[in-house]
């Protein structure tokens, strides 16, 4: 059964400074690696999917990277922003005859201006 | 504007009664999901649809029913059977199931016992 973990649950960081959210899972037969961003009270957006065969994706100033045998992903914020206050939650997608998506926890993040 | 809207936006249950949460999406995709959301856990799947006419179980699929009769339309009924329903219902598309396509998500029903 595949178990997708977010360490830290929450964090705190100046305004300005680069930061790395981390995302671990224990089955490494992946399909995908989502990358979503939670705030308060309303659902899901998507940020970045890095497919099983891709290393990373890119997108403005965020970048996230897959490392299937080590079973982690992470996900670079630069030169962070107020606006970028907000839960940030991993979902693995794993193969199989049906869709099996598996999300972690979730890392609370607030940046201070 | 293409996306899912999910209604009402907070919901009330008294105690044996049976509720529905609604989800319409106007994206044409074939799949769509219902999750629950509690505080500090992930998301968890309810029932997942990859067609019209067709639903499956997820993990934790008692005391919860689901109807896919229109492609754009999956409403979840939370039944007296679901003893601890309180929680943040989300829905969900995908253009077609287990595909390489970022999944869509309304904003949510916060679900509450009287």
């Amino acid at each position: 059964k595949q178990e997708v973990t977010q360490i830290p649950a929450a964090l705190s960081v100046p305004e300005g400074e680069n930061l790395v959210l981390n995302c671990s899972f224990t089955d490494s037969a992946i399909y995908n690696l989502q990358w979503f961003r939670q705030d308060p009270g309303k659902g899901l957006t998507s940020l970045l999917l890095i497919q099983s065969s891709q290393r990373e994706q890119t997108s403005g100033r965020l970048n996230a990277s897959l490392d299937k045998s080590s079973g982690r992903s992470t996900l670079y914020i630069a030169a962070s922003q107020p606006g970028d206050s907000a839960t940030y939650l991993c979902a693995a997608l794993n193969s199989g005859g049906y869709q099996k998506v598996t999300f972690g926890t979730g890392t609370k993040l607030q940046v201070i201006p | 504007d293409g996306g899912i809207t999910q209604s009402p936006k907070y919901l009330f249950r008294k105690e044996g009664q049976n509720v529905t949460l609604s989800c319409e999406q106007n994206l044409n995709h074939d799949a769509m999901y219902w999750y629950r959301q509690d505080p500090g856990q992930g998301l968890r799947l309810i029932y997942y649809s990859q067609i019209v006419n067709d639903f499956q179980k997820g993990d934790i699929a008692e005391g919860y029913s689901v109807s896919r009769e229109k492609k754009e339309s999956f409403p979840l009924t939370v039944t007296s059977a679901q003893k601890n329903p309180t929680a943040f219902y989300l829905c969900a598309s995908n253009p077609t199931l287990g595909g390489n396509q970022p999944q869509h998500f309304g904003d949510g029903t916060r679900l509450s016992i009287l």
